[in-house]
């Protein structure tokens, strides 16, 4: 089945700098990958996602980047905000058997005022 | 219903019990996940639901839990003889489509096991 690594498992930044976090998926066959944030004490809620035949795809602060041939995507916010604080989760679903989604294990991005 | 609502939002039981968790997924989804998630960690896969097919039950940890899908709606996720170990976040999600495109999650049931 499906594995996919996160990295890393904390991330500190200065508000106002970007935050990248990495996923490393093992199903070349995996089509969509989707990043959910979670909030302090909230349910995950999809924030940006991807498909196989996009390279990039951004949305206002950030952006995700997929390259296909190394199996790796990123999340990228730019000028970060303290509400950019929470628990980041990507995840990848394979495009053969029950297609079910596979989570990484979270980064706890904490933006420093 | 707008979201996908789990029942109840807080359970506490003791060691041994069996509980029951619901799920109400959005009307029309035919997706449906269960998750644990222990504080401050990841999200463990539990159990994938999807429209008739067989349930994907490869995440359940013991025999102890098992889950069922009726008229491919409601989902309850049962926990028996419960122990210590079982005490976390259990979230439910729904998708319209196949393979958790654009999940919406519920707003879990916090369960402590004392």
């Amino acid at each position: 089945g499906e594995n996919v690594e996160q990295h890393p498992s904390t991330l500190s930044v200065q508000e106002g700098d970007s935050a990248v976090i990495k996923c490393t998926y093992s199903d070349s066959a995996s089509n969509y990958f989707p990043w959910y944030k979670q909030e302090l004490g909230k349910r995950p809620q999809l924030i940006i996602d991807i498909r196989s035949n996009v390279g990039e795809k951004k949305d206002q602060r950030i952006a995700v980047t997929l390259n296909k041939t190394a199996k790796h995507f990123s999340l990228h916010i730019t000028e970060t905000q303290p509400e950019d604080s929470a628990v980041y989760f990507c995840a990848a679903r394979s495009n053969f058997g029950n297609e079910k989604l596979t989570f990484g294990t979270g980064t706890r991005l904490t933006i420093i005022p | 219903g707008a979201g996908v609502s789990q029942s109840p939002s807080n359970k506490v039981t003791e060691k041994g019990k069996d509980v029951e968790l619901r799920c109400d997924p959005i009307s029309g989804h035919t997706a449906l996940y269960w998750y644990r998630q222990s504080l401050g960690q990841g999200l463990e896969f539990l159990i994938y639901f999807q429209g008739n097919s067989a349930p994907d039950k490869s995440g359940l940890p013991s025999d102890r839990f098992s889950a069922e899908r009726t008229g491919g709606s409601v989902s309850t996720l049962t926990i028996q003889r419960t122990q210590q170990e079982d005490s976390a976040v259990y979230l439910c999600a729904s998708s319209f489509d196949r393979g958790g495109e654009k999940l919406f999650f519920g707003s879990g049931t916090q369960l402590s096991v004392l």
